[in-house]
């Protein structure tokens, strides 16, 4: 199984909004709806943004938002900060009863 | 609070075998809501799934690793555990436990990681 495709850079200025994808195959995130996106600052353990395409946990701010077409997955983040600056991984649940994570993003904050 | 915490040699010999533990506490192993599971991350790299248990011992593995990997679950210390035989510095990483709701993809808990080594 392939890693998921993500871009592995995207940068935006404060408030502006960026969207990161993530692109797989009918295998994995065009047949669930089980794509997961976590949000890693360096040297920390990753924390999720946004679970099963679009729901986004308790305390996690609503300018993340998630959504799903095909075969790709993407997470939008509005309104940027600075604390948003981090890597981001996008994870799909796939056919073979696996999961499978993408490259990972690194967004910058200008 | 679910707190969850890996334990293991930080350092392992090419061709031998890691073994990692990793102990729950604040919540119980044994609930059905659960599948727990490891991630990895190579020093500078991405994350990779590598395996999910669930507490009546079904096992998930990741198709590349499947051949050298094993899980357990000890529902009496409240612990589950990896081990990957044949290791080669292909394997040094960061190794996560973690914790994922059932019928979702929602992993709402993480270990701090620890780093394993693999070097003569």
């Amino acid at each position: 199984q392939s890693a998921l495709t993500q871009p592995a850079s995207v940068s935006g200025s404060p408030g502006q909004s960026i969207t990161i994808s993530c692109t797989g195959t009918s295998s994995d995130v065009g047949a669930y709806n089980y794509v997961s996106w976590f949000q890693q600052h360096p040297g920390k353990a990753p924390t999720v943004v946004i679970y099963d395409v679009s729901t986004r946990p308790s305390g996690v701010s609503d300018r993340f938002s998630g959504s799903k077409s095909g075969n790709t997955a993407s997470l939008t983040v509005s309104g940027l900060q600075a604390e948003d600056e981090a890597d981001y991984y996008c994870m799909s649940y796939t056919r073979i009863s696996a999961w499978v994570f993408g490259g990972g993003t690194k967004l910058t904050v200008l | 609070q679910l707190q969850l915490q890996e334990s293991g040699p930080g350092l392992v010999k090419p061709s031998e075998t890691l073994s990692l533990t990793c102990t729950v506490s604040g919540g119980s192993i044994s609930s059905s809501s659960y599948y727990w599971g490891w991630v990895r991350q190579p020093p500078g790299k991405g994350l990779e799934w590598i395996a999910n248990i669930y507490y009546t011992g079904s096992t998930y593995y990741s198709p590349s690793l499947k051949s050298r990997l094993s899980l357990s679950v000890d529902t009496s210390k409240n612990q589950f555990s990896l081990i990957l035989s044949s290791v080669t510095a292909a394997d040094t990483a960061v190794y996560y436990c973690a914790r994922r709701q059932s019928g979702s993809g929602y992993i709402d808990s993480w270990g701090q990681g620890t780093l394993v080594t693999v070097s003569s």
